[in-house]
């Protein structure tokens, strides 16, 4: 049981440039969420999906897409990367909504120059 | 909306000392749950508790214990003879009829040998 993967773990973009994060869990949870840690800000979510083809925004999702075509994966995607996306991303899955906890996945280190 | 306010930024104790974190919570729902995250140097993010609404009961797992008081919308969090491996910064959560749950801002504490 891998629980919640992502990657890359690191990656450096630079301003313009676009790329995918993945997200992958083996849980069968049909709540994934993306969050961003930025310091002193604690975690803002950016996209959630309640199920494979249903996908909302969360508190920040300017610059960022997200689609759940199946149960298991929920890519973010950067459009067009700046320099105020540079934060750590975090994936997580719950088995039922908010109401149960989440499980994280071990985050991404992005840094757009 | 929600909010939930961390007021302690970070706090610094001494090993055996007791400590304890502040959460206060707003909320409109009837029905809410709150939870508590770790998240030690390494940086990945560890459940530690949830709790719902109607459950105003005290929890002690060990070293740590809950205090989860509606009265005050508080759901503080104690480490009883803190140890070097709870340093650490520590989220609260919370969540209610949304899907979009609301972190505190974090407490890193850190505890000295």
């Amino acid at each position: 049981n891998a629980g919640v993967t992502q990657t890359p773990k690191f990656q450096v973009l630079k301003t313009g440039q676009s790329m995918t994060l993945q997200c992958a869990q083996d849980m069968n949870h049909e709540y994934m969420s993306w969050y961003r840690q930025d310091p002193g800000m604690g975690l803002r979510l950016i996209h959630y999906s309640v199920g494979a083809g249903i996908t909302d925004q969360g508190e920040v999702p300017n610059g960022y897409n997200v689609s759940r075509s199946t149960t298991e994966d929920f890519p973010l995607r950067l459009l067009s990367a700046a320099p105020s996306q540079t934060s750590v991303y975090f994936c997580a899955s719950s088995y039922s909504g908010t109401v149960n906890e989440q499980f994280f996945g071990p985050g991404t280190r992005l840094t757009v120059l | 909306a929600q909010k939930v306010t961390q007021a302690q930024t970070e706090i610094s104790v001494v090993e055996k000392e007791d400590v304890t974190l502040d959460c206060v919570y707003e909320t409109r729902d009837t029905t809410y749950y709150l939870f508590w995250y770790k998240q030690p140097p390494s940086g990945e993010l560890v459940f530690l508790i949830r709790r719902n609404s109607f459950d105003e009961q005290n929890e002690i797992s060990g070293r740590y214990s809950w205090n989860f008081q509606k009265s005050t919308s508080s759901f503080n969090f104690t480490i009883t003879a803190s140890q070097v491996v709870d340093s650490a910064v520590y989220f609260c959560a919370s969540s209610g009829g949304s899907y979009i749950p609301t972190f505190g801002r974090g407490t890193s504490l850190i505890v000295h040998p």
